[in-house]
């Protein structure tokens, strides 16, 4: 059992739904990611919070729109999704965003857009 | 940037042998080398990881080891096992950075 929990571990939506993706951790880690991850590709980077604060967004198409309400909560926003962002999202958090603090995944959501 | 290679993209080994993956980087500035396994349908979990300041570190049968004046660093795993089948991603970072660079995968098979 990993310690960064994700839900929904799946979910299908049409282009035009708007649904939203959670991430949770208690670890007390002030840093939390948001990766896409392809298949047989490595994770690539998307967003990253530090102290609640939005510190790197990598373009991320704006149909993304990243939240974190708390240092233990991460939510991605989504709306008007296109077939190719249909990947396995996974859920990171580190003590803080720096570079030699490992991070710690969450199993992901894969998310299928019709 | 940071430049992560990983070689190979695939490994199968019969149960027992040994399992080596190898990693290079271009970036002179990062000292930070975690390894991670990713089980299908599963995140990526870390196993172990290296600092710049220390040459090889093990945990049980697994070990890392780093050749900062090569920029390569490498996963051994002895003894493998059929649950050792899994992704395998090496990964690169630097203290005032705040991302990882990861290599490509290698996709280890151990065979009963």
């Amino acid at each position: 059992d990993t310690e960064v929990t994700q839900t929904p571990k799946h979910l299908v939506m049409g282009m035009t739904n708007k649904k939203s993706l959670k991430c949770e951790q208690h670890m007390g880690h002030r840093a939390m990611y948001w990766y896409k991850q392809k298949a047989k590709k490595p994770p690539e980077l998307m967003f990253v919070y530090s102290y609640e604060k939005l510190s790197i967004n990598e373009s991320v198409p704006s149909r993304f729109s990243p939240e974190c309400p708390n240092s233990s909560l991460l939510n991605l926003h989504l709306h008007a999704l296109q077939p190719e962002d249909s990947a396995l999202y996974l859920c990171a958090s580190s003590q803080v965003s720096r570079g030699h603090q490992p991070q710690h995944f969450g199993d992901g959501t894969r998310l299928s857009i019709l | 940037g940071e430049n992560v290679e990983q070689h190979p993209s695939t490994l199968s080994v019969q149960e027992g042998d040994s399992a080596v993956i190898k990693c290079t980087y271009s970036d002179s500035a990062s000292n930070y080398f975690p390894w991670y396994k990713q089980e299908l349908g599963k995140g990526p979990q870390l196993i172990i990881d290296i600092r710049s300041n220390v040459g090889e570190k093990k945990d049980q049968r697994i070990a890392v080891t780093l050749n900062k004046t090569a920029k390569h660093f490498s996963l051994h795993i002895t003894e493998t096992q059929p649950e050792d089948s899994a992704v395998y991603f090496c990964a690169a970072s630097y203290t005032t950075g705040n991302q990882f660079y990861f290599g490509t995968g290698t996709s280890l098979t151990v065979i009963p």
